[in-house]
This record gives structure tokens, sequence and C-alpha cells, in this order.
């Protein structure tokens, strides 16, 4: 069975620059996440959908980032502009899920790692 | 929000040596994962384990779900075994979703 793939999987842009960040889950994943995880810190939860419908982004900052998972597939994360402070490695997960008996394992891809100039 | 705590932040062993991880958890949880992040910042799944105890080879890891505790055991390590072990954890969620929150990691070395 094929992992949760993503690209690219280096990125170097300069401040106030876009970039965007592309994952495909694990087939048959209906739940997909997007974490961002700066150097010496655990992953932080920016972003999870169920199928192409957002589920929590409390922790996104709307301002700059954006995500869409537009057929319940592949899914893009963007940030525009970007800053110093982005610098970080972008990874994408997914699970199966169940609405009715809880959540099951999540499984993660390789990461972006994004610096920020 | 809930609080994971790891520790030791840091661990050097020689070849061989047995090792046991620690996290704390501040709340309940419906499930916990242990993770490895390799030197390419691949993370590995270990354990799915909300509860009980599991093992995989020279790894094995324990849940007190009732104490808010986990420990990852690593017998015998390997110098492949470095990097950094992550616990994680969630709350089961009114809608259909999850977050896991990580706890700060522990970096493990094993030298030869």
């Amino acid at each position: 069975e094929a992992g949760v793939a993503q690209s690219p999987r280096y990125k170097i842009i300069e401040k106030r620059q876009s970039v965007a960040f592309w994952c495909n889950p694990i087939s048959g994943h209906a739940t997909l996440y997007w974490y961002q995880q700066i150097l010496g810190q655990g992953p932080k939860l920016l972003i999870q959908f169920q199928n192409n419908g957002v589920v929590d982004d409390s922790q996104l900052p709307k301002d700059r980032f954006s995500a869409e998972r537009l057929k319940g597939v592949d899914s893009t994360l963007k940030i525009q502009p970007a800053k110093l402070e982005d610098s970080a490695v972008y990874l994408c997960a997914s699970s199966l899920s169940h609405p009715f008996n809880g959540i099951y394992e999540q499984y993660f891809g390789p990461g972006t790692r994004l610096t920020v100039t | 929000g809930i609080q994971v705590e790891q520790s030791p932040p840091d661990l050097i062993l020689q070849e061989g040596a047995n090792s046991t991880l620690r996290c704390n958890f501040s709340d309940s949880v419906n499930n916990l994962q242990w993770f490895h992040q390799n030197p390419w910042g691949q993370l590995i799944n270990l354990f799915y384990i909300p509860s009980g105890t599991k093992q995989n080879g020279r790894l094995s890891a324990t849940t007190v779900a009732t104490e808010r505790y986990s420990l990852l055991y690593i017998s015998s390590s390997q110098t492949t075994d470095s990097g950094v072990y992550f616990c994680a954890v969630e709350r089961l969620k009114e809608t259909s979703g999850s977050r896991l929150t990580f706890g700060e990691g522990t970096q493990l070395t094993v030298n030869p």
C-alpha cells in the first residue's frame, strides 16, 4: 500500500513570496491533516479535512495560509505572503475515520521543508 | 488544551543498552500514538496504543489511560534507533474530527 505522498520535498523562497505544497493521502483515507513542525518542536495541527470539508482550522493563520481539498482526495496548502517565521517542515497526514466509533491511526508523509530567507 | 510532557528530553546510550521513554498527558484521551522521526524527518508509526500493552520486536509500549501516562521501551538499542521519539494524544471531538497533540519529543542518540 502506498503511503502519503508530498511534494516538493524542499523549497527555498524569499519573504513575501508565495508557495504551495501538495499532498496525496493513502487511498481510501477520508481524513487529511496538515501539520507545521518548527525545528526542535513537535508537529502542530494547522487544518483538518473530512472528505472535502474543513473540520478544524482553528490554528491556521488565515491571513496568510489557505488550504483546499476540492475532490476529497488531494490537498494543497498555500502560504501568501511568506514570513521568516514560516520556515518549518510541513507534514501531511491521513487516516480512516468513522463518525460513530472513533478515530483511526494517522499516517504521515515525508514532509516539505520550507526555508524562507 | 491537553498538555503532553515527554521525558527525558535527551538520552544517550551505548549500542545494546535498554531504555524507557515516558509520556504524561493532562486529560483523558481516546487515542495515543508513538512515532520515531528519523534523521530525514519522516515520522514513522511505532504504536497506536490508547490503552494496554503492545510489542513489536525490540520495541514495546504500555499505556495506563486511567493514570494518564504511556511508556515506550527500547531493548538492545541499535544505532539505527537514533532520532526523535514523539508521543501524540487525541481527544475525540463531537464531530468526526480529531487532533493529535504532540509532546516535545525525546532525542535519542545510540553510539556504536
